[in-house]
């Protein structure tokens, strides 16, 4: 199957301070991926929508001055968390479709 | 977007058949099944797509009666390392279709 990569697969950073998560399409051209974040023992939870050359659409909740998003080119898609706070410590988790979804490894982000 | 209802834990034994109902009983027309699994910190993997009557691929089987009302994932001879949760999405098959997770049905296979 299609292939999906994440950097870093883990990050520790202080509160207040910015993290970028980059997830990339390795053999396919995405013009749509979606982020999600899933905390312990839950399920997956759709954060946002990224579409190519515009605007990405957030689910109802998600702060889009918080959880910045750009889908500059076919194959990556960037999650800045800004001004991170504990509370944010989850895991991220991206997808691209080809013939269906497939999902990065994901990305461990812990915020002290 | 159809909702999907699935048992919350199995278990089972090395060596077993085991399947895993999933209900979607708002499925639509244009909707396809799909199921994933996922280990712990690591995103799901895909293991099968199916539209309607029985599909098959080198991982499980996936049987959808005709209603489509439910779908069952069938994995033959279960090992240690098929202890996950196995996730059952319902969603159209446009390329930014979103998919709404449930809370999966997590496995646990004994020795």
């Amino acid at each position: 199957g299609a292939v999906v990569s994440q950097h870093p697969s883990w990050v520790i950073c202080k509160s207040g301070t910015s993290v970028k998560i980059e997830c990339r399409s390795l053999d396919f051209q995405a013009t749509t991926m979606f982020w999600y974040r899933q905390f312990p023992k839950q399920s997956l939870m759709l954060m946002a929508t990224s579409n190519e050359g515009s605007k990405a659409t957030y689910e109802q909740g998600v702060e889009k001055d918080k959880f910045l998003i750009n889908h500059a080119s076919l194959t990556l898609s960037t999650l800045t968390v800004t001004s991170a706070h504990p509370e944010d410590s989850s895991f991220y988790i991206c997808s691209a479709r080809s013939d269906t979804q497939y999902f990065g490894p994901g990305t461990r982000l812990t915020v002290l | 977007l159809a909702k999907t209802t699935q048992p919350i834990s199995m278990d089972s034994y090395e060596g077993q058949e085991v399947n895993i109902t999933c209900s979607h009983n708002n499925i639509a027309t244009n909707d396809y099944i799909t199921w994933y699994q996922q280990f712990p910190s690591q995103g799901p993997r895909f293991i099968i797509q199916g539209y309607k009557t029985k599909v098959t691929n080198e991982v499980a089987s996936l049987f959808i009666p005709a209603d489509r009302k439910s779908s069952t994932l069938s994995l033959p001879r279960v090992s240690l390392s098929d202890t996950a949760v196995y996730y059952c999405l319902v969603a159209g098959a446009g390329n930014n279709r979103k998919l709404i997770w449930g809370l999966g049905t997590s496995l646990a296979v004994n020795p």
